[in-house]
C-alpha cells in the first residue's frame, strides 16, 4: 500500500526567501507524481506533474523534481511572495493517486 | 466557467438521513473521482470512474453509491448518514486513468455536516 509522507508540516518564511517542499513515498512503482495548492476553504489546484520518465519539471517560479528511485520528490518555489501561502501537497499514482497529509506554508510579508 | 463544479457547497443535516452531492465537469475528461478529506485535511479516494464505468472502489461503507450517467457527470448518493461522515467530499476530473492519468482537475468541495 502507497504511503506518502510530507516534510514538515508547516512551514513559515519571509517573503523573497526560496521553498522547499519535500515528498516521499513507500512505493517506487509509480507513473507519475503531482503537486497541489490547496487555499482554505478550497479545493486542489494542480501545480505540476511529473511524469515517471522525467526527473524535473518547471512551471515559472516552481520547479518539481523526481527521484523515483529514491522515492522522494521536492517542490521548489522560488522568491516567495505572500501570496504562495497555501498548503501544498503531492500525490503519488501507482494507479491511484495516494496524497500526502501537506505542507502548510506562511510566507510574511 | 467552473471546469468542474459540485452542488452543493454545504449540507447540515441528521444522522439517519439520506443526502446527495452532485458533480459535473465541462473539461471533456473521461476519468471521475470523489474525494473525502477528513478534519485532518487527509485526502483519501473513494471511487472512481472512467466512461461511465467504475474502476476504483476503495474501501468504503456501501451506505456511499456513486452514479455515472454520463462521462461529464459522477453523483454521490449517501444513505444513513453517521456523525463520522462529516467531511469535505471533492469531486475530481482527469483525461485518462492509471499509467496514462493526466492532471486533476478538483471541484471547490461539499462540506457534509452530520448532527
Amino acid at each position: 500500500k502507497q504511503e506518502v509522507t510530507q516534510i514538515p508540516a508547516a512551514l513559515s518564511v519571509p517573503e523573497g526567501e526560496n521553498l522547499v517542499l519535500n515528498c516521499s513515498f513507500t512505493d517506487s512503482a509509480i507513473y507519475n507524481l503531482q503537486w497541489f495548492r490547496q487555499d482554505p476553504g478550497k479545493g486542489l489546484t494542480s501545480l505540476l506533474l511529473i511524469q515517471s520518465s522525467q526527473r524535473e519539471q518547471t512551471s515559472g517560479r516552481l520547479n518539481a523534481s523526481l527521484d523515483k528511485s529514491s522515492g522522494r520528490s521536492t517542490l521548489y518555489i522560488a522568491a516567495s511572495q505572500p501570496g504562495d501561502s497555501a498548503t501544498y501537497l503531492c500525490a503519488a499514482n501507482d494507479y491511484k493517486l495516494s496524497f500526502g497529509a501537506g505542507t502548510t506554508v506562511t510566507v510574511r510579508a | 466557467d467552473t471546469a468542474v463544479s459540485q452542488t452543493p457547497k454545504y449540507l447540515v443535516t441528521q444522522m439517519g438521513n439520506d443526502k446527495s452531492i452532485k458533480c459535473e465537469q465541462n473539461l471533456g475528461h473521461d476519468t471521475m473521482y470523489w474525494y473525502k478529506q477528513d478534519s485532518k485535511k487527509f485526502l483519501k479516494i473513494m471511487f472512481s470512474y472512467n466512461n461511465k464505468e467504475l474502476i476504483i472502489n476503495e474501501t468504503v461503507p456501501n451506505r456511499f453509491s456513486p452514479k455515472s450517467p454520463d462521462k461529464a457527470h459522477l453523483n454521490l448518493h449517501i444513505n444513513s448518514l453517521e456523525l463520522g461522515d462529516s467531511a469535505v467530499y471533492f469531486c475530481a476530473s482527469s483525461q485518462g486513468q492509471g499509467s496514462s492519468t493526466g492532471e486533476l482537475f478538483f471541484g471547490e468541495g461539499s462540506r457534509l455536516t452530520v448532527l
